[in-house]
């Protein structure tokens, strides 16, 4: 099947400093990205679409401007978390369509 | 909106049958996923339901009846391995049909 990859795997930052994870698909060409972030013990919730070559579009309740996102190309989107807190340690998980939607890895994130 | 409810936990034995059930309320439903997700791990795709019935892949089977907005996914011969969660998720129309996860079931298989 296809394949989703993450990167970083984890990261542990310091409260204040931003955070940038990549999200690659691998062997297709991804015209939508989704990014989702899951907290222990519960389920996947999306925050944003992602869509090439223009902004993405984020679910209520999640704030752009913490949470930049970036599909600068049919292979690669990233999250980058600023100014990171405590309450944004969670699990990060992205997903890629192109056609039948496929799920990346994950990116734990832990700040301290 | 979209909200989707199952079972928070099942527990069944080894090389039983179980059913996790799903029901859900969308606008624009387009299609009914099953993800398994391990403990630490990412979400794995299992099976895809976009019209009324039953589909099989091999020891997993998923469910969709549309006029009831109910789903469901059949593991036979459960094995330890199985132990996980378990979500719907549902596929809903649209230019990038996003999808929406359930709350999720954590399936406990038991000796």
């Amino acid at each position: 099947g296809a394949v989703v990859s993450q990167h970083p795997s984890r990261v542990i930052c310091k409260s204040g400093t931003s955070v940038k994870i990549e999200c690659r698909s691998l062997d297709f060409q991804a015209t939508t990205m989704f990014w989702y972030r899951q907290f222990p013990k519960q389920s996947l919730m999306l925050m944003a679409t992602s869509n090439e070559g223009s902004k993405a579009t984020y679910e209520q309740g999640v704030e752009k401007d913490k949470f930049l996102i970036n599909h600068a190309s049919l292979t690669l989107s990233t999250l980058t978390v600023t100014s990171a807190h405590p309450e944004d340690s969670s699990f990060y998980i992205c997903s890629a369509s192109g056609g039948a939607q496929f799920f990346g890895p994950g990116t734990r994130l832990t700040v301290l | 909106g979209q909200s989707l409810e199952q079972p928070s936990e099942v527990t069944a034995v080894e090389g039983a049958i179980v059913q996790i059930n799903c029901t859900y309320q969308t606008s624009g439903f387009y299609g009914l996923s099953w993800y398994q997700q391990h403990d630490g791990g990412a979400p794995t795709f299992l099976s895809y339901n976009a019209l009324d019935g039953l589909e099989e892949t091999g020891r997993f089977s998923s469910f969709l009846s549309r006029s009831d907005s109910y789903g469901y996914l059949l593991l036979q011969e459960l094995q330890m391995k199985d132990s996980a969660s378990y979500f719907c998720a549902v596929r809903v129309s649209g230019g990038y049909q996003k999808v929406t996860f359930g709350t999720g079931t954590k399936l406990q298989v038991i000796p």
